[in-house]
């Protein structure tokens, strides 16, 4: 079954370590994204990538970083630069080109933690 | 700039009765694509429907329907003859036509009474 797969689940970090946090896609598509989600609250755009070897910042990328080398992968950095790193981070992907108005979709998420 | 209005943060709904979500939206792009995704307490994002700004019909997918009224930019989602598992959070986003960045509401928490 085509899908994103994200890892770990549950992640913990220690103050001034960076983490990354892996996004694995296997349905063919060109868009990936990173959202990061606080308590009762919606999704926030991190980081996003058209295509490979491109990718742009969204709107809350201050203390993370990304790299899209392969089609299949878009893994986050969360670096130690990001002070407030504790919540749900969702990875998601699409298809693209012009009159796209295909969903996005979305991986089972990681949750990181402060030690 | 594009924004999302979701202003019910809890919702409740009676076993096998109907619920309207609310949502409204505020773009100047002229088309563009309204999605609903649900959000249980396992944490995946769900896509139920969508609603693209031009199509003429409101858009329906088993027991969703998105009651779509463009004037008023609002799109609200329909549940009928809720089910205990539709007990989750609700999310409207939008996104512009070819476009690549979705705006998400705060959602609205449904609460499915047995």
């Amino acid at each position: 079954d085509g899908g994103i797969t994200q890892s770990p689940k549950y992640l913990f970090r220690k103050e001034g370590q960076n983490v990354t946090l892996s996004c694995e896609q296997n349905l063919n598509h060109d868009a990936m994204y990173w959202y990061r989600q606080d308590p009762g609250q919606g999704l926030r755009l991190i980081y996003y990538s058209q295509i490979v070897n491109d990718f742009q910042k969204g709107d809350i990328a201050e203390g993370y970083s990304v790299s899209r080398e392969k089609k299949e992968s878009f893994p986050l950095t969360v670096t130690s630069a990001q002070k407030n790193p504790t919540a749900f981070y969702l990875c998601a992907s699409s298809t693209t080109g012009t009159g796209n108005n295909q969903p996005q979709h979305f991986g089972d998420g990681t949750r990181l933690s402060i030690l | 700039a594009q924004k999302i209005t979701q202003t019910q943060p809890g919702m409740f709904v009676q076993e096998k009765e109907a619920v309207t979500l609310d949502c409204t939206y505020d773009t100047s792009d002229p088309s563009y694509g309204l999605f609903w995704y649900k959000q249980p307490s396992s944490g995946e994002m769900i896509f139920l429907i969508y609603q693209g700004s031009y199509d003429q019909q409101n858009a329906t997918e088993g027991r969703y329907s998105l009651n779509f009224q463009k004037a008023r930019k609002s799109a609200n989602l329909v549940i009928s003859a809720s089910q205990l598992g539709d007990s989750a959070m609700y999310f409207c986003a939008m996104r512009r036509t070819g476009g690549f960045k979705t705006i998400f509401g705060a959602g609205t928490r449904l609460f499915v009474k047995a």
